[in-house]
């Protein structure tokens, strides 16, 4: 199984609608989660981390379920520049000391069409 | 703008080649990290870099090898290219006090031949 998986996509909606992505995670001592926004040919960018309260902004909305290992990333009201690749990204204790290495998703590609 | 820059953009090697790749950490990052990104995969980590030293390490071999410089910025070096080492390499720096949070450079994407 691998560590971070994500909906294989990809995700074609109209302008206007709504789509979730989903993440799971297995290693059950993770402790911090991010989704990345990743557009074609460019290096990905923080979209917001999650907590475990949820949290919101503007059209995003991003939560945790540490019971079910469970992330998931909401967007209302989708625009055409929503148009990316989305990253699930999840921290594991890494093998040096206390370190945490970032464990990625493959990405979930959303189209928004107009 | 994160304010991480990577050199060079674009590279083409041929196998067997050396290839070393540079990063400037944003103002006030003490840590980089670095990640190879083949074609429709996520980032995979090689290693970090804390105040010069090796911080972890990903499941790459040693030919990927690193250094951090006192101004805390980077290299990526690779010996004996392989053609399954064309990827886009991804530099990432943060800050300890900022807990994970990496600010991405815009990548080298490099072809081996």
């Amino acid at each position: 199984r691998k560590e971070v998986e994500q909906d294989p996509g990809p995700f074609n909606v109209p302008e206007g609608a709504t789509v979730a992505f989903n993440c799971t995670y297995s290693n059950s001592a993770s402790q911090s989660f991010f989704w990345y926004r990743q557009d074609c040919r460019k290096e990905p960018k923080l979209l917001m981390s999650v907590y475990s309260s949820g949290n919101e902004d503007g059209r995003f909305t991003a939560q945790l379920n540490r019971a079910s290992q469970y992330i998931s990333l909401l967007i209302r009201d989708s625009k055409l520049s929503d148009s990316a690749t989305y990253l699930c990204v999840v921290t594991a204790r890494g093998n040096a000391g206390n370190n945490r290495k970032l464990i990625w998703g493959l990405g979930t590609s959303l189209a928004v069409n107009p | 703008e994160t304010g991480v820059t990577q050199s060079p953009t674009h590279l083409i090697k041929t196998r067997g080649q050396q290839v070393t790749l540079r990063c400037s950490s944003q103002s006030g990052h003490n840590t980089v990290s670095w990640y190879q990104q083949a074609l429709g995969q996520g980032p995979q980590f090689i290693f970090q870099y804390y105040r010069e030293e090796e911080n972890g390490r990903g499941n790459f071999p040693p030919r990927f090898s690193g250094l951090q410089f006192p101004n805390y910025s980077s290299e990526l070096n690779v010996n004996a290219l392989e053609l399954d080492d064309s990827a886009l390499y991804l530099c990432a720096s943060s800050s300890t006090g900022q807990g994970e949070t990496q600010y991405f450079g815009p990548g080298t994407r490099l072809l081996v031949l």
